[in-house]
């Protein structure tokens, strides 16, 4: 089945510096790689989702790269804010399946 | 339009009882998935459900759980003689039929969740 790996586990940053979370999957047939936010104690959150026919996409200070031949994909987050803290879950679709498989996520910490 | 509704948010129950979690889609959404989350840890898929079919439930464990999404009502999962292991949240999720106009089929969104606590 689908193994998905999400580097880093934490990541401390300061307010206003940026944010790099990377996640690699092994199904080449896999097609959607959506993140989600999650608070504590919360629901998990859709942010920002790429399919597969498309390279990057952006939404003001979050942005999504992916690289199929590599097989990995990556959230962005610029100029992070307090609010940006929580554990972020990267997940792909296996291929031919609706189901999301999800990476082990990446507790942010942004310190103002 | 309102999101995603799980009741009970939380539910105790002693080992050995039945605990039943209840989940309404979206409106317009005919797609269910029900995750578990342990503590500290990630999303474990368990069943995918359309309306009085379920299509993969290859995440959920043989034995004592079961899930069913009727044609009228919610969707249920259905965890039987809990065990302290059954711990955990599960969340519910849905996402609109596939093959619609919008680009959007693939998009799951999260219910609050249910808080099962074994004692």
């Amino acid at each position: 089945g689908e193994n998905v790996e999400q580097h880093p586990s934490t990541l401390s940053v300061q307010e206003g510096d940026s944010a790099v979370i990377k996640c690699t999957y092994s199904d080449s047939a896999s097609n959607y790689f959506p993140w989600y936010k999650q608070e504590l104690g919360k629901r998990p959150q859709l942010i920002i989702d790429i399919r597969s026919n498309v390279g990057e996409k952006k939404d003001q200070r979050i942005a999504v790269t992916l690289n199929k031949t590599a097989k990995h994909f990556s959230l962005h987050i610029t100029e992070t804010q307090p609010e940006d803290s929580a554990v972020y879950f990267c997940a792909v679709t296996q291929g031919g399946s609706e189901k999301l498989v999800f990476g082990k996520g990446t507790k942010l910490t942004v310190n103002p | 339009n309102a999101g995603v509704m799980q009741n009970p948010r939380h539910l105790v129950r002693r080992r050995g009882q039945e605990a039943r979690l209840r989940c309404s889609p979206m409106k317009g959404h005919s797609h269910v998935y029900w995750y578990r989350q342990l503590p500290e840890e990630g999303l474990k898929f368990m069943v995918y459900l359309q309306k009085e079919n379920i299509i993969d439930e290859s995440g959920m464990p043989k034995e004592r759980f079961s899930a069913e999404f009727p044609k009228e009502g919610p969707s249920i999962l259905r965890i039987q003689q809990v065990v302290r292991g059954d711990s955990a949240a599960y969340f519910c999720a849905s996402s609109p039929q596939k093959g619609s106009l919008s680009d959007s089929y693939n998009e799951q969104f999260f219910g609050p969740g249910t808080r099962l606590t074994v004692l």
